[in-house]
């Protein structure tokens, strides 16, 4: 089945450092793809996504590139901040029964930035 | 902005109890869904249902029921609660205009004793 695989965390950064968060994805078809964030004690929010290869999602500084060759779709920020810090989940799209979509996620990684 | 709540943030139950987990959406999304939370495992699929009283299972079904009797509302039920259970639990809801955006919950972290 399709499943998706994340960089292993936690991931501890300076502010203003960049960063990636590595996500790989195994897939039949063509699924969007997808990156949420959990910031403490709330739930899941989408971040970004793409539904194309060579998409590129965007929000809030980050950005990630939907790369079919590679099964990648990494997530990158030029210089974090404190307020970043939070759990984040590369997700891929799975349709089924009466239209709904299915998301596979990734185990999540922990992402903390230190002032 | 959508919304979706869920009837406790907190709950702790024993072992062989009945338990409740409902969720409330007010965007009249014809999809919903039931998550569970486990460290280094992400999320998972339950269940999820697509339209009222209509319900399929997700990847770990095994020990949980679920019921939409109205649009907005989807329960979780666990029959007889077991240690296993004890996890976060996120409720999502979409549409089938923008069905690759799910508004997710703030969850119910259930503690089984």
């Amino acid at each position: 089945g399709d499943s998706v695989t994340q960089m292993e965390g936690p991931v501890t950064l300076s502010e203003e450092a960049f960063l990636t968060i590595n996500c790989t994805y195994t897939a039949t078809g063509y699924p969007s793809l997808f990156w949420y964030v959990q910031y403490p004690g709330e739930g899941l929010q989408l971040l970004l996504k793409a539904t194309k290869a060579d998409d590129k999602g965007s929000n809030k500084g980050f950005e990630a590139t939907y790369r079919k060759e590679t099964t990648s779709f990494h997530l990158e920020k030029g210089s974090v901040q404190v307020s970043d810090s939070a759990v984040y989940f590369c997700a891929l799209s799975d349709i089924m029964r009466g239209g709904a979509q299915k998301l596979v996620f990734g185990q999540g990684t922990r992402l903390t930035i230190n002032p | 902005d959508v919304k979706v709540t869920q009837s406790s943030r907190y709950l702790v139950k024993r072992t062989g109890e009945k338990v409740f987990l409902e969720c409330v959406q007010d965007m009249d999304h014809e999809n919903m869904f039931w998550y569970r939370q486990d460290p280094g495992l992400g999320l998972r699929l339950i269940y999820f249902s697509y339209d009222v009283k209509m319900k399929e299972k997700g990847d770990i079904p095994e020990g949980y029921s679920v019921s939409r009797e109205k649009k907005e509302r989807f329960s979780l039920i666990l029959e007889s609660a077991s240690t296993n259970q004890t996890s976060m639990y996120l409720c999502a809801s979409s549409s089938p205009g923008r069905r690759d955006e799910q508004y997710f919950g703030p969850g119910t972290r259930l503690t089984v004793t």
